[in-house]
């Protein structure tokens, strides 16, 4: 059984530009959720989506934006790039929304904002 | 690999030692509390969860400890391995979604 894949896996771009991030969850997982991973913050909830819907957001700004399509992949859309958006961006998913808290992560794309 | 985090707090054990980790958690209201294992270059990997009802739950070689009265959580690996080697989180979580929160991170580290 395939794990979550997130693609890319290392990118770098430049102040002022957007990115796009894609996460496909494990087949059958319907929730997906993304975290901002950086030295400095840890580990921080970005939104959680299930079944096409943003169920949960974190405190990120506006700027941060998701969706998810209805085969469950979902991509996250960071516009107008800082170079403290450099991180590790993770994707979870999860095969139900709520009960044992089994969430799976992909691997993570590194994002570079020079 | 990359660096997750560059000051977390480091535990060094003998391989075949126990390992204790230790996580401070900050809401009362959280319905679970989950360790994560994150090793360079990878996401994190759950290991073990315990629902905030319980004390104490058990896995292979780990054994998760829940303290609600000081809001502390711990983690004991038991014979530690240099596989063991890598960055542990706790992480608490509300029945409502999937949002984690999660604690800085501790770095185990294992000598042969």
């Amino acid at each position: 059984k395939a794990g979550v894949t997130q693609t890319p896996r290392y990118l770098i771009k430049t102040r002022g530009q957007q990115v796009t991030l894609s996460c496909s969850p494990i087949s059958g997982h319907r929730s997906v959720s993304w975290y901002q991973q950086t030295p400095g913050q840890g580990l921080q909830f970005l939104f959680e989506y299930f079944s096409e819907t943003q169920r949960n957001k974190g405190n990120f700004p506006g700027r941060f934006s998701g969706r998810q399509f209805s085969n469950s992949r979902s991509e996250m859309n960071v516009s107008t790039l800082e170079l403290g958006d450099s991180a590790l961006y993770l994707c979870a998913s999860s095969l139900v929304a709520s009960g044992r808290r089994e969430l799976f992560f992909g691997e993570g794309s590194r994002l570079t904002v020079l | 690999g990359e660096s997750v985090g560059l000051h977390l707090p480091t535990l060094s054990v003998q391989e075949g030692d126990n390992s204790i980790i230790n996580c401070a958690y900050s809401n009362s209201a959280s319905d679970y509390f989950i360790w994560y294992k994150q090793e360079s270059g990878k996401g994190p990997q759950f290991i073990i969860d315990i629902r905030s009802n319980m004390d104490k739950r058990q896995g292979q070689r780990v054994t998760v400890l829940l303290n609600k009265t000081v809001k502390h959580l711990s983690l004991q690996i038991a014979a530690t391995q240099p596989g063991d080697s890598a960055v542990y989180f706790c992480a608490e979580i509300h029945n409502a979604g999937n949002m984690l929160t999660f604690g800085g991170g501790t770095r185990l580290m294992v000598k042969p």
